[in-house]
């Protein structure tokens, strides 16, 4: 199985702040990443496909970028909505597996 | 639009078995793959496997291998999720998922509510 680990684990932030969350593949994924952002009782919601897609009604602050092995999510302007769980997956070979998580909270 | 509406909690003895169901829109089960996720207690997400599809046919997760079966009954556009053998470890929140997005990407855009299942004697 491919192995997916993301950094930092946890992080705090202010609201307006530019906030970027990395994720490695170990083994390569080329494009084959996806977002996602998860609220506590909730299911998932996917924000970012195909390593930079944005999925239709996310709003354009949140961004994806990489290729491979390393991959990044940024969000450009922190809003309080956003203080959530985000987690990256990878749908190149099954299973599909899943990094382990970085939680955003408010500093 | 395509809805995943998933069963109640369930609460099984150590040793048993569970089974999840995933209700879906009309089509959806020979229009898209469904992927089974779960989730235990303030952990990560862990996929199980998935069911193609063309034939209903399901591959597995190693780890979940002979002890993981998943089903679907086209007639009544449902899908099912059945765990054996449970443990403690095996408590969580079961997610149905799939992926409606045009592409080879697979990424997951449509989510089940969620099942929770505990194990507990």
């Amino acid at each position: 199985d491919i192995q997916m680990t993301q950094s930092p684990s946890s992080l705090s932030a202010s609201v307006g702040d530019k906030v970027t969350v990395t994720c490695r593949a170990s083994e390569s994924v080329s494009s084959f990443l996806n977002w996602y952002q998860q609220k506590p009782g909730q299911a998932p919601k996917l924000l970012i496909f195909a390593a930079s897609g944005l999925q239709s009604g996310v709003p354009s602050r949140f961004s994806g970028s990489g290729s491979g092995t390393d991959f990044t999510l940024t969000i450009s302007s922190l809003q309080p909505e956003d203080f959530a769980t985000y987690f990256c997956q990878q749908s190149y070979s099954t299973p599909f597996t899943f990094g382990p998580g970085t939680k955003v909270d408010i500093k | 639009q395509v809805q995943l509406l998933q069963s109640g909690g369930e609460v099984k003895k150590p040793g048993a078995s569970v089974k999840v169901s995933c209700k879906t829109s009309e089509y959806t089960l020979t229009a898209y793959s469904i992927h089974w996720v779960r989730q235990a207690p303030g952990e990560g997400l862990e996929c199980l496997g998935r069911m193609n599809p063309n034939n209903g046919g399901a591959h597995y997760a190693q780890k979940f291998q002979g002890r993981v079966t998943m089903t679907r009954d086209t007639s009544i556009n449902t899908a099912y999720l059945e765990l054996s053998s449970l443990t403690s470890d095996d408590t969580a929140v079961y997610f149905c998922a799939t992926s409606t997005l045009p592409g080879d990407w697979d990424p997951f855009d449509i989510w089940g509510q969620g099942t929770m299942v505990t194990v507990s004697s």
